[in-house]
């Protein structure tokens, strides 16, 4: 089956600094999404990329659609406190009309922004 | 509109017995998905209905496990005989059927099995 590799498994950073993180896949997906999860909660969706190439920005977040559809990757510039989380990519394969949007999600990366 | 809600949010049971969640969407969105996280893991799907329909089911979704969707609104997702390995949180999104509509995920049911 898909799996997702996710890297960095965790990230300590201070806050002000910059944050990379990617996701590779063994497969082809036509959908990457990006969500982050606090502690009990829910994953809460960040972006979302629906074509090839595509780069979309949330605020502080900018996330990109790999050319290959293999790939996505996450950076979160100018970290602040409440960054802190574990953040995780998901992809979905072509999203036909009645067909389910089953996503893979990756293992997640924890961040933590030290003071 | 509040989102996905679930309840319970915590559950804790004796392994031998059987458990219900519920999981009321996002009200104009007609699919309903269910996946299951274990800790340090991302989530896993194991089942998506469209309406009332169940249309996809994991293999993860062993036959001890059934979820329903009678109206096509609210879902309850049921373990019959649990196992300590059940012990996970249990996640309930939903989504709108458009080609691209992301999936908008509840707060989870954190299940322990003792």
């Amino acid at each position: 089956g898909q799996q997702l590799n996710q890297s960095p498994q965790s990230m300590f950073i201070q806050e002000g600094e910059d944050v990379s993180m990617n996701c590779t896949s063994s497969s082809i997906f036509n959908t990457w999404l990006w969500y982050k999860q606090d502690p009990g909660e829910g994953p809460v969706l960040l972006i979302a990329l629906y074509k090839a190439g595509e780069l979309t920005s949330n605020g502080r977040l900018t996330a990109q659609f790999g050319i290959t559809r293999k790939d996505s990757f996450l950076n979160i510039s100018a970290s602040i406190p409440s960054d802190v989380g574990i953040y995780f990519c998901a992809g979905a394969e072509s999203p036909s009309s009645g067909s389910a949007r089953q996503l893979t999600f990756g293992s997640g990366t924890q961040l933590t922004v030290l003071p | 509109d509040t989102g996905v809600s679930q309840n319970p949010r915590h559950k804790i049971t004796k392994r031998g017995q059987n458990v219900t969640f519920r999981c009321d969407p996002i009200s104009e969105h007609n699919r309903l998905y269910w996946y299951r996280q274990t800790l340090g893991q991302g989530p896993e799907f194991l089942t998506y209905f469209q309406n009332e329909a169940q249309l996809e089911k994991s293999r993860l979704l062993s036959d001890r496990f059934s979820a329903e969707r009678p109206k096509g609104s609210f879902s309850t997702l049921e373990i019959q005989r649990t196992e300590q390995g059940d012990s996970a949180m249990y996640l309930c999104a939903s989504s709108s059927q458009g080609a691209n509509s992301p999936l908008h995920f509840g707060n989870g049911t954190r299940l322990t099995v003792t």
